[in-house]
């Protein structure tokens, strides 16, 4: 039973750059969730995706969009990148209406 | 606006001891609680969780304790393993934005032989 998967596991951008993350929901699971995980801190919630729709969305700027696939696959975009981004991009998933989430082993994204 | 605190930023707990892991929260609409472990260059790890119309929530060497009138949780880890050590997150979810956690910064937990 596949669990969450993330793609890539690390990334180098430059100021400015855009940039784009992937992940794949644990089999069975239709909800996914991106947080972002600077260091130091606990994993802050970014947005939620249900039935390839936006459901949730956390305090990030516009710059920080989404999609979810009919696979049930998502992507993370984020726009003009800031050094501010450099992060862990951790996915989660879930089913229904099940509270537990399972993250995926996350990217980082170092941004110069 | 930290809605989740974990205010222990390391415990070190000698193998077979219990370890206790302190957690709290200011928002009285969350209703349900989760624990998850994290080692490095590793996403978070499930551990339990606990409803809120409940107080006490145990997963072998794992309890979790609730006392919704102090905003208060903790996680049991009994007896203590090397394998345990990590840092570990207190998170909390409420049913109406369901799906997004509230995340504490994290308790480094060093088990030592």
């Amino acid at each position: 039973d596949a669990g969450v998967t993330q793609s890539p596991t690390h990334l180098i951008k430059t100021r400015g750059q855009q940039v784009t993350l992937r992940c794949s929901p644990k089999s069975g699971h239709d909800t996914v969730s991106w947080y972002q995980q600077a260091l130091g801190q606990g994993p802050q919630f970014i947005f939620q995706y249900y039935e390839e729709e936006e459901r949730q969305r956390g305090n990030f700027p516009d710059r920080f969009s989404g999609h979810q696939f009919p696979n049930y696959s998502s992507e993370l975009n984020v726009n003009a990148l800031l050094l501010g981004d450099s992060a862990l991009y951790l996915c989660a998933s879930r089913s229904g209406s099940y509270y537990e989430q399972y993250f995926g082993p996350g990217t980082r994204l170092t941004v110069t | 606006d930290q809605q989740v605190k974990q205010n222990s930023p390391s415990l070190s707990v000698q193998e077979g001891r219990i370890s206790i892991l302190n957690c709290d929260y200011t928002n009285s609409m969350f209703d349900y609680f989760l624990w998850y472990k994290k080692y490095p260059a590793e996403g978070p790890t499930f551990l339990i969780s606990i409803s809120s119309i409940k107080d006490k929530n145990e997963d072998g060497r794992f309890t979790v304790f609730l006392n919704k009138s102090a905003k208060h949780l903790s996680l049991h880890i009994v007896p203590s393993q090397p394998g345990d050590s990590a840092v570990y997150f207190c998170a909390a979810d409420r049913g109406s934005t369901l799906g997004r956690l509230y995340f504490g910064r994290g308790t480094q937990l060093t088990v030592w032989p």
